[in-house]
């Protein structure tokens, strides 16, 4: 079963705008996760929350975080053409370290 | 450091072949994964080592068996491909059995058709 399910499934904006990305998770977690796959490659990951976080930041990227919707939020602000990928949630927790991807959002930022 | 690689990065067989995907990390990981990726599917867990010596099921192992070589290498083998094992092949590696959840480096992939 999925953890993750991101919504949109797609997404288009223009250069300089925010891209916000949701994500909703089924089962109780140790930490969440987004990664960004570029077409073609293999994942990269860009942030991890913990459970007892509400709220991270890196760079342009902000996460959230809320348990008691089991939800996660991730904004790109300021958008560049070079942010095109699809990006996927992860949920972590539960035995034996495996994470539990969603089916992703794919992101096209226009110039 | 070279991170995650695998090999081969592309593959075609016909039905009822075998084969073997190789996977290495340099970056002195515990765990190390296999996914499998289909469109519409997201990533899909098929075979999972939570540290040297031990291998686990994910969600789809059916068909495919692995082996943790050493430390370094974790391998997935196809023993008589079939049409649905057609997918890209990502290897992962994540750095502590002591963290559950632990961030994981990708490799590059390999994409495989079976006809």
């Amino acid at each position: 079963s999925q953890q993750g399910e991101e919504d949109p499934q797609a997404l288009s904006i223009q250069e300089g705008e925010n891209a916000t990305m949701n994500c909703s998770y089924k089962t109780s977690i140790n930490n969440l996760q987004w990664y960004r796959q570029n077409s073609g490659r293999g994942l990269v990951h860009l942030i991890l929350i913990r459970s007892n976080e509400r709220e991270k930041h890196s760079g342009r990227l902000r996460v959230t975080l809320d348990t008691s919707k089991k939800s996660s939020s991730l904004l790109i602000t300021a958008s560049r053409a070079a942010d095109t990928a699809s990006y996927f949630c992860a949920g972590g927790g539960g035995s034996n370290y495996k994470l539990t991807f969603g089916k992703g959002t794919l992101l096209t930022v226009n110039p | 450091n070279a991170g995650v690689t695998q090999t081969p990065k592309f593959q075609v067989l016909k039905t009822g072949q075998s084969m073997t995907l190789q996977c290495a990390q340099d970056m002195n990981h515990n765990s190390m994964y296999w996914y499998r990726q289909d469109p519409g599917m997201g990533l899909r867990l098929i075979y999972y080592s939570a540290s040297e010596g031990t291998t686990d099921k994910g969600e789809v192992p059916n068909g495919y068996n692995v082996s943790r070589l050493n430390k370094r290498e974790f391998s997935l083998r196809l023993e008589s491909a079939a049409p649905s094992q057609t997918s890209v092949y990502f290897c992962a590696s994540s750095k502590s059995p002591g963290l559950i959840g632990d961030e994981q480096f990708f490799g590059p992939g390999t994409r495989l058709t079976v006809l």
